[in-house]
């Protein structure tokens, strides 16, 4: 079974600094996606970046950008000039890719605070 | 179209009593998920519908829940006899089939309180 784990519970970074969030997940498969969502407090969960398996080139999105590491399983999320309006909860998921009906696996989040 | 809408946002109920959630997805997406999201965790997975057929439902979802998806468009989820520890965030997400590498587009949630 497809497993997502991000080790960190809590991270802290100050404004204007750069945070990375770490993932690992687990998988047979060779063909899938991964995702970082944001959820601020009481407001719904949105995507932030994704990752094709098969790209070898690290998705980028404005100040977001992922380190993956197809070999070592290892998806992380960086953050670049935090910004106050990043505090919130971020959830790495993934699905299995090729059509499958398969749904999004997530880890246990981790919560970022930005410090002013 | 202004992305995926929940109803109600927050429901309080007694121990025992029958709730339903109701999920408006995006018009053009034919893919439905509903999740549900304890404290400090992230979300696990409860079933998902191809228009209006359930295809997949998670052991999570025990013989109290049930949810339909009638006429392909919004999602009922109801939860029967509740408990203490059906409490939670319940979260609908919907995407489009042939984009399935896009992620989903989630909606705001139904937190449910039983007390």
């Amino acid at each position: 079974a497809q497993t997502v784990t991000q080790s960190q519970p809590e991270m802290s970074v100050q404004e204007a600094e750069t945070v990375t969030l770490s993932c690992t997940y687990d998988t047979s498969e060779s063909d899938y996606y991964l995702f970082w969502y944001k959820q601020p407090p009481s407001r719904q969960m949105i995507l932030v970046i994704r990752q094709e398996a098969y790209k070898q080139q690290n998705a980028t999105e404005n100040r977001f950008s992922v380190n993956f590491q197809k070999a070592a399983k290892s998806f992380s999320l960086k953050i670049s000039d935090s910004q106050l309006g990043d505090a919130a909860m971020y959830f790495c998921a993934y699905r299995v890719g090729g059509g499958s009906q398969g749904n999004l696996i997530f880890g246990k989040g981790t919560k970022l605070s930005v410090k002013p | 179209d202004t992305g995926v809408s929940q109803d109600p946002r927050h429901k309080i109920t007694k121990r025992g009593q029958n709730v339903t959630f109701r999920c408006d997805p995006i018009s053009e997406h034919n893919r439905l998920y509903w999740y549900r999201q304890t404290l400090g965790q992230g979300p696990e997975f409860l079933t998902y519908f191809q228009n209006e057929a359930q295809l997949e439902k998670s052991r999570l979802l025990s013989d109290r829940f049930s949810a339909e998806r009638p006429k392909g468009s919004f999602s009922t989820l109801e939860i029967q006899r509740t408990e203490q520890g059906d409490s939670a965030m319940y979260l609908c997400a919907s995407s489009l089939s042939t984009f399935s590498g896009y992620g989903y587009t989630f909606g705001s949630g139904t937190r449910l309180t039983v007390v």
